[in-house]
């Protein structure tokens, strides 16, 4: 158990779909994350947000959005997702930027 | 560009020692961090380096060179639970990570 805890661990949804993954940190951290992984890719920045601003944006189309309503809770809101959309999303939170992450579980996300 | 280079797979035999390799070519420098991943579960926070030396942590050690971009786990007396991946994340100038695709560790009895 790391303190950061995503909803749901396993999502399939249709390209026309609407979904949201949900994060929230125990940890008191100032600093949360969504990450893309996929197999036997590197992690994939996607999000960064610091003190519920967003400081990180790495191209990531649109079709995914962000919210942080505040400090312990993230959101990525998911509409008409493609197949190669497919991949386990991971949020993580630090009490700083510069400090280490923690990680939670992640979603599993198949697009079919 | 930015990468890290790390190997896709090892194999090494319980109570034995082995060392996973990392190297790097980034934009600035400023940590290089190692997290343990568990097949189908989070990343976890193993070690994290900033200045040039060994870092010791139980059975785990963590290393890093600057000068050569280059950092190892050493692993020691290993376990059958060890089996998982390695995976090795630097801090950029602009305190972004960039991530290797980690190494898969399995151990054999």
């Amino acid at each position: 158990e790391t303190g950061v805890t995503q909803t749901p661990r396993h999502l399939v949804m249709g390209m026309t779909n609407k979904k949201s993954l949900k994060c929230e940190q125990h940890l008191g951290h100032n600093a949360m994350y969504w990450y893309k992984q996929s197999a036997k890719k590197p992690l994939e920045l996607m999000f960064v947000y610091s003190l519920e601003e967003r400081v990180e944006n790495n191209s990531v189309p649109s079709r995914f959005s962000p919210e942080c309503p505040n400090s312990s809770h993230l959101f990525l809101h998911l509409h008409t997702l493609q197949p190669e959309d497919s991949a386990l999303y991971l949020c993580a939170s630090s009490r700083l930027l510069e400090t280490e992450a923690f990680f939670g579980q992640g979603t599993r996300l198949t697009v079919v | 560009g930015q990468n890290i280079d790390q190997p896709t797979e090892m194999t090494a035999t319980e109570g034995a020692i082995v060392q996973i390799n990392c190297t790097y070519q980034t934009s600035g420098f400023n940590g290089l961090f190692w997290y343990q991943q568990h097949a189908g579960e989070a990343p976890t926070f193993l070690s994290y380096n900033v200045l040039d030396g060994l870092e010791e942590k139980g059975r785990f050690s963590s290393f890093l060179s600057r000068s050569k971009g280059y950092s190892y786990l050493l692993l020691k007396e290993l376990q059958m639970k060890d089996s998982a991946s390695y995976l090795c994340a630097v801090r950029d100038s602009n305190y972004q990570l960039i991530w290797g695709a980690g190494t898969k560790l399995i151990i054999k009895p």
